[in-house]
Parts: C-alpha cells; structure tokens; sequence
C-alpha cells in the first residue's frame, strides 16, 4: 500500500519569510512519481511539480525549489520569499508507475501574512 | 486550450435528491478520476474509468454511481445525497499512465445539501 505523509497541518509566515514544507512517503514500487499541488481558496488544484522515482535531482523553479531524498522517502517543497498570493493548501501526492491511482497526503495549509 | 469542464461550479441540492455533476475535456484522456473532497481533507478517489471500464474503489458507497457515454464526457451521480456528502467534486484525466504524463484536474463543483 501507498501512503503520503504531511506532517504539518498549518504553516504562518509573514510575507518574504521562507517555508518549507515536508511530504514524507512509503511505496513498495521501485518505479514511482511524486507530485505537488496548490490548491487555492477557489478550490482548483495548480500542478506544480512532478518528479519520477529515478530522477533525484533539485530543481527550482522561480522562488519554488524542491529536494528529493530517495534515502529518507521525502520530497520537500520550499517557497523561498513567500507572498501573499502563496497562501493555499499544498498536496503532496503519489502514484506508481503505470498506475491510475493518486495518493494524497494530507496538505499542508499556508498562511502568508503581510 | 485543452481543458477538463466541470459543471456546474456550485450545485444545492436537496437532501434524498438525486443530483448529477458533469465533466467533459477536450484532451482525448483515455481515464476519467472522481475525487471527493471534504473541508480541510486531501482528496479521495471515488472510482475512475479507464476507456469504458469502470474501476469503483473499494470504500466508495453504493450511493454515488458513474456514466461514461463517450471519452469526452462522465458524470457523477448521487442517488439520494445525504448531508455527509457535501464535499467539493474534483474531475481529472490522464493518459494512460498517468505518473509519466500528469493529470488535468477541473475547477471542482462545490456540493451543498439542504
């Protein structure tokens, strides 16, 4: 069985602060994709981010960057200089390879104060 | 753009009232998801279909049923909508393997019962 672990609820910052937030897995597939998601107020979920199990390489993208640790089975999302408009939940998800099934944590509220 | 429609954006619906939401997408995905998704709560699959082949999850209640008359279209029906059900209803799509290639997610239909 998959499962997706996010261990922090909720998240305050004040704006141009960095947060980080921490997504933790267990999957007995050797081939796998991570993914994250934004889900603003509106309700629709933003793709952010997909990465296959082989690939761990960072990456950033703008003021986001993620660090894949296959070691420790996380996959940890940092929004460096954080806005207001980043305020949302975010959903870290997972999926084996050839499946059809995405495994959600349970999202990580972020509140970003002026 | 290629999309995935979800209508309608809000739907109210009487308790005991059979009610149905829809989903359409001009990306020619061979699978078609049903999340449900409750306040404060990571997304859940209800079932999907893969082409014509409908996958029901095992803890999805005989209350919510799915069609699927063509690729383009499925619909999610609730055949006696109980105050529990209230939830926002996610549609996505995705090619075959939808780890290597990503999911479409609509903007949701927000369901309240009376």
């Amino acid at each position: 069985a998959q499962k997706v672990t996010q261990a922090q609820t909720e998240i305050s910052v004040v704006e141009k602060e960095d947060v980080t937030l921490d997504c933790v897995y267990e999957t007995r597939d050797t081939t796998y994709y991570l993914f994250w998601y934004k889900q603003p107020p509106s309700g629709e979920l933003v793709f952010l981010i997909r990465r296959n199990s082989f690939d761990e390489q960072n990456e950033i993208s703008g003021r986001y960057s993620w660090n894949f640790q296959k070691s420790t089975s996380s996959f940890n999302f940092t929004i460096t200089a954080s806005q207001v408009v980043d305020s949302a939940v975010y959903f870290c998800a997972l999926i084996k390879a050839a499946g059809n099934k995405l495994t959600f944590g349970g999202g990580t509220r972020v509140l970003v104060k002026p | 753009d290629a999309m995935v429609i979800q209508n309608p954006r809000y739907q109210v619906t009487q308790f005991g009232k059979p009610v149905t939401l829809s989903c359409s997408q001009t990306l020619n995905h061979n699978v078609m998801y049903w999340y449900q998704q409750k306040s404060s709560q990571a997304p859940k699959l209800l079932f999907h279909y893969y082409d014509k082949d409908f996958n029901n999850e095992a803890d999805t209640p005989d209350n919510f049923q799915s069609r699927r008359p063509n690729t383009s279209f499925c619909f999610l029906d609730i055949r006696s909508p109980g105050l529990g059900d209230a939830a926002m209803y996610l549609c996505a799509t995705s090619s075959e393997d939808g780890g290597l290639y990503g999911y479409t997610f609509g903007s949701g239909t927000r369901l309240t019962v009376v």
